[in-house]
């Protein structure tokens, strides 16, 4: 049970170009979430799916786009990366329910762009 | 949701229990209280929450005043791995998809 992975670790891209971040859960968790944290911040949620096929905006989602493949994955996507978007992007799934609102987090993937 | 204030950073002795505290005096009734923490570089992991009732786990304990208006998680005896900035924060719990909203939390510093 590996929880919440992400790929890649570590990521510098030039202004303009575009990758995607990979997100993937094997708690079988409906939920699925994409934030990002600048330096000396707290998390700023940019888009979250609430099940398989359903994806909505956050705070933050100008210049992302998400793709919810199947109920494990939940993708990011930058088409023309700014340094604006340097940031360190957490993927979270979650257990929710009546009495419960728990996220588990992955580790991270950190991205730099020049 | 409900705002939280918590202090910016706290300092406690490895072996000594951590006292964090999280003020939310506008809380609604079905509003839980949740904390997690963020120990540098990794993503955030979730520790503990309670309605209420004071509750515990195998990592910390969380007191709830009776007005609910507060609340201090309890880590009862630190280690240098605690050392984390530890957030504080309200919502309810739905069926849907929710957003957490995360403060700048408090940074606790254990040290030897």
């Amino acid at each position: 049970n590996a929880g919440v992975t992400q790929t890649p670790k570590f990521q510098v891209l030039k202004t303009g170009q575009s990758m995607t971040l990979q997100c993937a859960q094997d708690m079988n968790h409906n939920s699925m979430y994409w934030y990002r944290q600048d330096p000396g911040m707290g998390l700023r949620l940019i888009y979250y799916s609430a099940s398989e096929g359903t994806t909505d905006k956050g705070e933050v989602p100008n210049g992302y786009n998400v793709s919810r493949l199947n109920k494990r994955e939940f993708s990011l996507r930058l088409e023309s990366a700014a340094p604006s978007q340097t940031s360190v992007y957490f993927c979270a799934s979650r257990v929710g329910g009546r009495d419960t609102d728990t996220q588990y987090f992955g580790p991270g993937t950190r991205l730099t762009v020049l | 949701d409900a705002k939280t204030t918590q202090p910016t950073s706290m300092d406690c002795a490895e072996g000594r229990a951590a006292n964090l505290p999280c003020n939310h005096s506008t809380i609604s009734g079905n509003e839980y209280v949740y904390w997690y923490r963020q120990i540098h570089s990794q993503g955030p992991q979730y520790i503990i929450h309670g309605l209420k009732n004071n509750e515990t786990n195998e990592m910390a304990s969380l007191i709830i005043t009776e007005d609910r208006k507060s609340s201090t998680l309890i880590l009862p005896h630190a280690t240098l791995r605690d050392t984390a900035v530890y957030y504080c924060i309200v919502r309810v719990a739905t069926g849907t998809a929710s957003k957490l909203t995360f403060g700048t939390g408090t940074r606790l510093q254990v040290t030897l």
